[in-house]
């Protein structure tokens, strides 16, 4: 089946310690978006790529890295220097970098402090 | 700043009748125009896609722009205890980025 997978499902990091999260699609979409929601709060915007080999800040990329080797992974790393990690993670994809398409939604991590 | 604004709710609705959730947007530019249901602790569900003026229907769903009034509204007929969620209206613009509002929380009385 085509879909966005995101793992873990939960992940829990310790004091200085960076975390990695996974997101791959097999949709064949140029794009893709981290998202961060805290309870209660819309979507935050962390990064986001519109093709292999380039990403773009967000709104809220402070803390966070990302990387684009391949079209299908976009890998998610909540470094030490995001005080409060704790959010469910939402990755998302579009057949291209146009906001006319729409997104969709891999199942998302939660990230909760140790 | 961009924004698209919500009623948080909740919004109570008595199971069959009809649900109405309303959306206003900031950017005039915003062309594309999005309806997502996320079930508490679930990751958010495309349901509708509407990019002209007018009403656009799927099943039980109808949704509604009104670019001149920057309004966007989302119909659920027949309103069933499983329509229960949050429902979060997105718009696309001129820029790269898709602007989610915060959501409205429908519940539906069985």
């Amino acid at each position: 089946d085509g879909g966005i997978t995101q793992s873990p499902k939960y992940l829990f990091r310790k004091e200085g310690q960076n975390v990695t999260l996974s997101c791959e699609q097999n949709l064949n979409h140029d794009a893709m978006y981290w998202y961060r929601q805290d309870p209660g709060q819309g979507l935050r915007l962390i990064y986001y790529s519109q093709i292999v080999n380039d990403f773009q800040k967000g709104d809220i990329a402070e803390g966070y890295s990302v990387s684009r080797e391949k079209k299908e992974s976009f890998p998610l790393t909540v470094t030490s220097a995001q005080k409060n990690p704790t959010a469910f993670y939402l990755c998302a994809s579009s057949i291209w970098g146009n906001t006319n398409q729409p997104q969709h939604f891999g199942d998302g991590t939660r990230l909760s402090i140790l | 700043q961009k924004e698209v604004e919500q009623n948080s709710g909740p919004l109570s609705v008595p199971e069959g009748a009809i649900a109405s959730l309303n959306c206003t947007y900031s950017d005039r530019g915003s062309q594309s125009f999005f309806w997502y249901r996320q079930y508490s602790g679930k990751s958010p569900e495309l349901i509708m896609s509407i990019y002209s003026n007018g009403d656009k229907e799927d099943g039980r769903f109808t949704a509604q722009l009104n670019k001149a009034s920057q309004y966007v509204s989302l119909l659920i007929r027949d309103s069933q205890p499983s329509d229960s969620a949050t429902y979060l209206c997105a718009s696309g613009g001129r820029d790269d980025k898709i602007i989610f509002g915060k959501g409205t929380r429908l519940h539906i009385l069985p």
